[in-house]
């Protein structure tokens, strides 16, 4: 079955760290990747997308992920994180399934960010 | 610009009664999914529908009915209401014509609780 896997479930950072939020998913046909993020107590916001082209993509706030198609990854990361930055962050995974699309979640990454 | 809307945005309902949760996509949107989010949980899909019609269903408890309208907006109809479904439910809406149904745009969901 298709899945998408983040390897962090936790991940706590001083401000000014650098963050890279793992990302692997398994589809072997065309995907759309996504991260969305989540604040505390709101609805998912879309941090960045990747359908074509540049495996680099840059999304709002600073953060950046690149797809490695051989390995199946789409890792989220950003080189100097702020406090405001804690949130959950979800990888997804869009693929054509059954004539269908059929977006998969991740199961998120909780990142604390002290001051 | 329009975003997907929601309502109502909380709602607190007793067991074993029911609720109605509303979703209005963003115009010219015939697709519309519903997620669930539990606490600490990813969204798992429970069903979506295109141009009127169920074209996908997730994991959906069979006590849980949805429809689409012909103004394209959805409802999803929650029977016999456990503690277990208290949760956040997200919808989403995309266009296939626009987007190719590569994205899904979320609403700001409804948090239901059930005491």
């Amino acid at each position: 079955a298709q899945s998408v896997s983040q390897h962090n479930h936790h991940v706590i950072l001083s401000e000014a760290a650098s963050l890279e939020l793992g990302c692997n998913y398994s589809y072997g046909g065309t995907v759309n990747l996504f991260w969305y993020v989540q604040y505390p107590g709101q609805h998912l916001q879309l941090l960045l997308k990747y359908f074509s082209g540049d495996p680099l993509v840059k999304g709002i706030k600073g953060f950046e992920a690149e797809f490695i198609k051989s390995k199946f990854s789409f890792n989220l990361r950003k080189p100097s994180v702020q406090w405001s930055d804690t949130a959950e962050y979800f990888c997804a995974v869009n693929a054509m399934m059954d004539s269908s699309y059929k977006l998969i979640f991740g199961s998120g990454t909780r990142l604390l960010v002290r001051p | 610009a329009a975003g997907v809307i929601q309502s109502p945005r909380h709602l607190i309902k007793e067991k074993r009664e029911t609720a109605t949760l509303k979703c209005y996509p963003i115009p010219r949107h015939d697709t519309v999914y519903w997620y669930q989010q539990g606490p600490g949980q990813d969204p798992q899909f429970l069903i979506s529908f295109y141009e009127k019609m169920q074209s996908d269903k997730g994991s959906i408890p069979d006590r849980f009915s949805a429809q689409q309208f012909s103004d394209y907006h959805s409802e999803l109809n929650m029977s016999s209401l456990e503690l277990g479904d208290s949760a956040l439910y997200f919808c989403a809406s995309s266009s296939p014509l626009a987007s190719g149904g590569e994205e899904q745009f979320f609403g700001p969901g409804t948090r239901l609780t059930v005491l």
